[in-house]
């Protein structure tokens, strides 16, 4: 199995909902990520977990907090989110950092 | 910023025809990847050359990297329609990509 899993594709929310996204693999892989990606923008880094290890781009604000409950699944819990939060989060996985990294479909987040 | 620059940002070509998109990068690095990524969808890995490769193919993809200049292009040889995407360079930095700019092509059938 090659794939990576992201649920919801879509999610409409107000800004003062608790919400969570999900991300599966099982490929094995030890290193797994979250992307924020703007219209016609580059993806943009905001967590890694590589072997049980989290780290954070500093730029991402507080309102999204990461959860690995294993190895296979990486959860994005939102809080609190702004507009300009609206954007495709992408799930990836790789077998190490920096090798060839698996995507997700993305979940297309509007915050309202 | 470390992102790189990718060149053109946006190209547009008949079917048959070929593409060549390029990429700039500013640190020096261990291995650069090119993806595609579909309207609004997950993004799609395509290649990998390390950085003491100066050349590689896959299919119809042909990838070259020039370690001195910092740069590495991307050519599609007889594009087909289902070509239409965006396509991203990817340097390594520590324990992280970092994405370029990307190019949008379009192929016209």
């Amino acid at each position: 199995d090659t794939e990576v899993t992201q649920t919801p594709k879509h999610l409409v929310m107000g800004m003062t909902n608790k919400k969570s996204l999900k991300c599966e693999q099982h490929m094995g892989h030890r290193a797994m990520y979250w992307y924020k990606q703007k219209a016609k923008k580059p993806p943009e880094l905001m967590f890694v977990y590589s072997y049980e290890k989290l780290s954070i781009n500093e730029s991402v604000p507080s309102r999204f907090s990461p959860e690995c409950p294993n190895s296979s699944l990486l959860n994005l819990h939102l809080h609190a989110l702004q507009p300009e939060d609206s954007a495709l989060y992408l799930c990836a996985s790789s077998q190490r950092a920096v090798n060839e990294q698996f995507f997700g479909p993305g979940t297309r987040l509007t915050v309202l | 910023s470390q992102q790189g620059e990718e060149d053109p940002q946006a190209l547009s070509i008949q079917e048959g025809e070929n593409a060549t998109m390029n990429c700039s990068y500013k640190t020096s690095i261990n291995n650069l990847q090119w993806y595609r990524q579909n309207s609004g969808r997950g993004l799609v890995h395509l290649i990998l050359i390390r950085s003491n490769e100066r050349e590689k193919h896959s299919g119809r993809l042909r990838v070259t990297l020039d370690t001195s200049k910092k740069s590495s292009s991307l050519l599609i040889t007889a594009s087909r329609a289902a070509d239409t995407a965006s396509y991203f360079c990817a340097t390594d930095n520590t324990d992280k990509l970092i994405f370029g700019t990307g190019t949008r092509l379009q192929v016209f059938p």
